[in-house]
């Protein structure tokens, strides 16, 4: 157990649906990481926030957002969902003030599924 | 370019044996990290090692050892006495640069390990 929790676990949605992806970073960690993982596009950096403003966007789509809250918890938000974005989506925490060997540690996911 | 490239779409070893899988890097930041996870079939990923663009000694944890080789960007994760647990994806991760809080991972495309009785 990383000590991330996700939820939920597994989301079943149709097309055109607005959906919110819950992520509690480990207790001390101040980044939050959002990462799609899908067949065609492997894993992907969608975007991270660190104490609760964001720090960095990677190919993260304009019917995406994120925010970071004060209490560190992080969601995702993900609207008109189209097929394409049946993936699992990942979030990861690190401490992210403490330089190079900053690690991060991964949730279990949660397996959108758009119908 | 890909930044991280891992050759072996899947690799199989006996249960008990030794097992490398091979990672490249291509990056011009003379600051990095590198990591490797582990996916098992259930979807988790799960941290296994990290090696510091500086750090002089390949790291090592428990049954998992990187051998680094700076030269050639190659961050290989050896596996020792492989055990049928250790069947799962395998994923190398770069992070570029070392300043600020900005550590966003590329991750290559992963080598499916088979570890057979």
């Amino acid at each position: 157990d990383s000590g991330v929790t996700q939820t939920p676990k597994h989301l079943i949605t149709a097309t055109g649906q607005r959906v919110t992806l819950r992520c509690s970073p480990r207790s001390g960690d101040l980044s939050v990481y959002w990462y799609q993982q899908s067949l065609d596009q492997g894993l992907q950096f969608l975007i991270q926030y660190y104490n609760g403003e964001e720090r960095a966007k990677g190919n993260i789509l304009e019917r995406f957002s994120a925010q970071q809250f004060p209490d560190l918890h992080s969601e995702l938000n993900l609207s008109s969902l189209e097929l394409g974005d049946s993936a699992l989506y990942f979030c990861a925490s690190s401490v992210g003030n403490v330089g190079g060997a900053d690690t991060q540690y991964f949730g279990p996911g949660t397996r959108l599924t758009v119908l | 370019a890909q930044k991280i490239t891992q050759t072996q779409p899947g690799m199989f070893v006996q249960e008990k044996e030794a097992v490398t899988l091979d990672c490249t890097y291509d990056t011009s930041d003379p600051s990095y990290g590198l990591f490797w996870y582990k996916q098992p079939s259930s979807g988790e990923m799960i941290f296994l090692i990290y090696q510091g663009s500086y750090d002089q000694q390949n790291a090592t944890e428990g049954r998992y050892s990187l051998n680094f080789q700076k030269a050639r960007k190659s961050a290989n994760l050896v596996i020792s006495a492989s055990q049928l647990g250790d069947s799962a994806m395998y994923f190398c991760a770069m992070r570029e640069g070392s300043g600020g809080s900005n550590y966003k991972l590329t991750f290559g495309k992963g080598t499916l390990l088979t570890v057979n009785p």
